[in-house]
């Protein structure tokens, strides 16, 4: 089946650096991608909505300058947050959309600590 | 924002129980989905539901959606130690997906 395939798994950055996340979807073309955040207990909440070649569309209350995504290919998606800080530390997970109702897979998300 | 509110918030059972968990929306949804999610994963789908008041089984899963369009249960039968796990339900309009709050399963020993 369609495969997501989301890194780096975890990651531990000091404050003020950036760390790029990648998407990356096997034997199927992702041309929608949606990231999500979720934090310790709490719900998956979508943070933006890529499709291939255009600019992200932004939830509300999401700033579109501190998370930069990219998603130049069918195949990658890449999410980058900029400027860290430990507010921003959360499990963040890729959601790649395929042809048909079914078609929504998820990577196996990115745990962010930001120290 | 769009909310879906899931029920229980935590449920602690005895292995081999049946367990019943439901969602509810103010707003209908096109689609209603069925998530497991384990420590330090995405979530996996279980269940897809297309048609008010459609009941759909997978093993030992069973989910309805509502004649509403505005809810969905899953049933899990017979529960097994694998079952532990969060559980989330969904709801699909237009190209998004909405998570409830999930449902947090524990199975004592």
């Amino acid at each position: 089946g369609a495969v997501v395939s989301q890194h780096p798994s975890w990651v531990i950055c000091k404050s003020g650096t950036s760390v790029k996340i990648e998407c990356r979807s096997l034997d199927f073309q992702a041309t929608t991608m949606f990231w999500y955040r979720q934090f310790p207990k709490q719900s998956l909440m979508l943070m933006a909505t890529s499709n291939e070649g255009s600019k992200a569309t932004y939830e509300q209350g999401v700033e579109k300058d501190k998370f930069l995504i990219n998603h130049a290919s069918l195949t990658l998606s890449t999410l980058t947050v900029t400027s860290a800080h430990p507010e921003d530390s959360s499990f963040y997970i890729c959601s790649g959309r395929t042809t048909g109702l079914e078609g929504y897979t998820f990577g196996s998300g990115t745990r962010l600590t930001v120290v | 924002g769009q909310q879906l509110n899931q029920s229980p918030q935590s449920m602690f059972i005895q292995e081999g129980e049946d367990v019943s968990m439901n969602c509810t929306s103010s707003s209908i949804f096109n689609t209603w989905l069925w998530y497991k999610q384990d420590p330090g994963e995405g979530p996996v789908l279980l269940i897809a539901l297309y048609k008010a008041g459609e009941l759909t089984s997978n093993g030992r899963l069973t989910a309805q959606f509502g004649i509403t369009r505005k809810d969905s249960f899953l049933n899990i039968s017979a529960s097994i130690p694998s079952d532990v796990g969060i559980y989330f339900c969904a709801g699909r309009r237009d190209d998004k997906i909405i998570f409830g709050k999930g449902t947090r399963l524990h199975i004592l020993p």
